[in-house]
């Protein structure tokens, strides 16, 4: 199972370049999610989706975009990068839970984006 | 205020002891508490889910639920290396996994 699925785990961008962080899991999840990771400050939303079609806003969503044409496929787009994107994002997917049953988030591994 | 506070640490205790880990909480709406597990460079996974207030207990951990304090706890029994991780607490008042809000936190290091 490759569970969820980000690509690059790496990335070096400069200041006013554009990029896609991409997002893909095989779990058949309806939900899923973007955040970001900076130290000393937790897991931020930067936006999510409850299905194909569906996008919502998070915690900390300017100068990001999203799209969800497929269940599976998730993207983020960074318009005109700024160092203050500098941060580590996670994708991560979930099934709907219930109150007795909740199997939580399904993360990636993660992309290391600097912007210098 | 923040909405989770959790003592970012970092903790480090000796193998063999019980570790024990909180947050707290202002939105009196939350009502699903899990705690997820972050070793270095690697995603969260998820370790323990709690609704509403109770106790919980999956082999050597332990989550605890206080709503009337608005208080959560993840206890670790003989600890191990190998536990070794960052641990997130992690809250939401949506039904259905909808928007977790997490805290900051807490770096553990279990010394052999």
């Amino acid at each position: 199972n490759a569970g969820v699925t980000q690509t690059p785990k790496f990335r070096i961008l400069k200041i006013g370049q554009s990029m896609t962080l991409q997002c893909a899991q095989d779990m058949n999840h309806n939900y899923m999610y973007w955040y970001r990771q900076d130290p000393g400050m937790g897991l931020k939303l930067i936006y999510y989706s409850v299905g194909a079609g569906i996008t919502d806003k998070g915690e900390v969503p300017n100068g990001y975009n999203v799209s969800r044409s497929t269940t599976e496929d998730f993207p983020l787009r960074l318009e005109l990068a700024a160092p203050s994107q500098t941060s580590v994002y996670f994708c991560a997917s979930s099934p709907r839970g219930t109150h007795e049953v909740n199997y939580g988030y399904t993360f990636g591994s993660g992309t290391r984006l600097t912007v210098v | 205020q923040k909405e989770v506070e959790q003592d970012p640490g970092p903790l480090s205790v000796p193998e063999g002891a019980i570790v024990s880990l909180n947050c707290t909480y202002s939105n009196s709406a939350f009502q699903y508490f899990m705690w997820y597990r972050q070793y270095s460079r690697k995603g969260p996974e998820l370790l323990m889910y709690t609704y509403s207030s109770g106790n919980k207990e999956d082999g050597r951990f332990t989550a605890q639920v206080d709503k009337s304090s608005k208080y959560i706890s993840l206890f670790i029994r003989d600890s191990q290396p190998s536990d070794s991780a960052t641990y997130l607490c992690a809250m939401s008042g949506d039904f259905g996994n909808e928007k977790l809000t997490f805290g900051t936190g807490t770096r553990l290091t279990i010394i052999p």
